[in-house]
């Protein structure tokens, strides 16, 4: 069954620190790949998402992620990070040629960045 | 713009109780999804749709059931509550799996305590 793994549960920050969440994924096949983030009190939105063409995503908020197919990863990567980046971060992937449809999900990072 | 909107927010039940989370979309997304999310745990898939009268189940569906008699709304009910159903419950939509666009637009979430 597909899988999805992120290495870190909890990550602490100072504000202006680089960040790089890992994110690696057991299918093989292809796949669409996607970055949630989660504020404080809120649903999960869209950070970015990958389908095909170059592997370097950028998303919002000054948000990238590179996917390498043959380490299986997508890690989230910010050259610098802000106090409002405290969130929990959650990959996902779904696979586009399956009969069905479902989008598994990582267990999610928190990140918190002190001020 | 409602994007997806669930019901309640928060919910305290008595185990064996039931009740019925509501979710409805105004997207004309063809799935729709229910997760939960436990600490820890992300996101599971509970039960899926990829249209109105049609429904599927996700990785953890028991003790829950889901109707989809129009596109917009896709009800989560749970028959006879239990403390293991405490969570915190999403709904999602997005377009059809065989588009490029498969992201999830997620609700806004229902905190449900079970004692």
């Amino acid at each position: 069954a597909q899988s999805v793994s992120q290495h870190n549960h909890h990550v602490i920050l100072s504000e202006a620190a680089s960040l790089e969440l890992g994110c690696n994924y057991s299918y093989g096949g292809t796949v669409n790949l996607f970055w949630y983030v989660q504020y404080p009190g809120q649903h999960l939105q869209l950070l970015l998402k990958y389908f095909s063409g170059d592997p370097l995503v950028k998303g919002i908020k000054g948000f990238e992620a590179e996917f390498i197919k043959s380490k299986f990863s997508f890690n989230l990567r910010k050259p610098s990070v802000q106090w409002s980046d405290t969130a929990e971060y959650f990959c996902a992937v779904n696979e586009p040629n399956t009969g069905g449809f479902k989008t598994i999900f990582g267990a999610g990072t928190r990140l918190f960045v002190k001020a | 713009n409602a994007g997806v909107t669930q019901t309640p927010k928060f919910r305290i039940l008595k185990i064996g109780q039931s009740m019925t989370l509501q979710c409805t979309q105004d997207m004309n997304h063809n799935y729709m999804y229910w997760y939960r999310q436990d600490p820890g745990m992300g996101l599971k898939l509970i039960y899926y749709s990829v249209g109105a009268g049609i429904t599927d189940k996700g990785e953890v569906p028991n003790g829950y059931n889901v109707s989809r008699s129009t596109t917009e709304d896709f009800p989560l009910r749970l028959e006879l509550a239990a403390p293991s159903q405490t969570s915190v419950y999403f709904c999602a939509s997005s377009y059809s799996a065989q588009t490029m666009n498969t992201e999830a637009f997620f609700g806004q979430g229902t905190r449900l305590t079970v004692v």
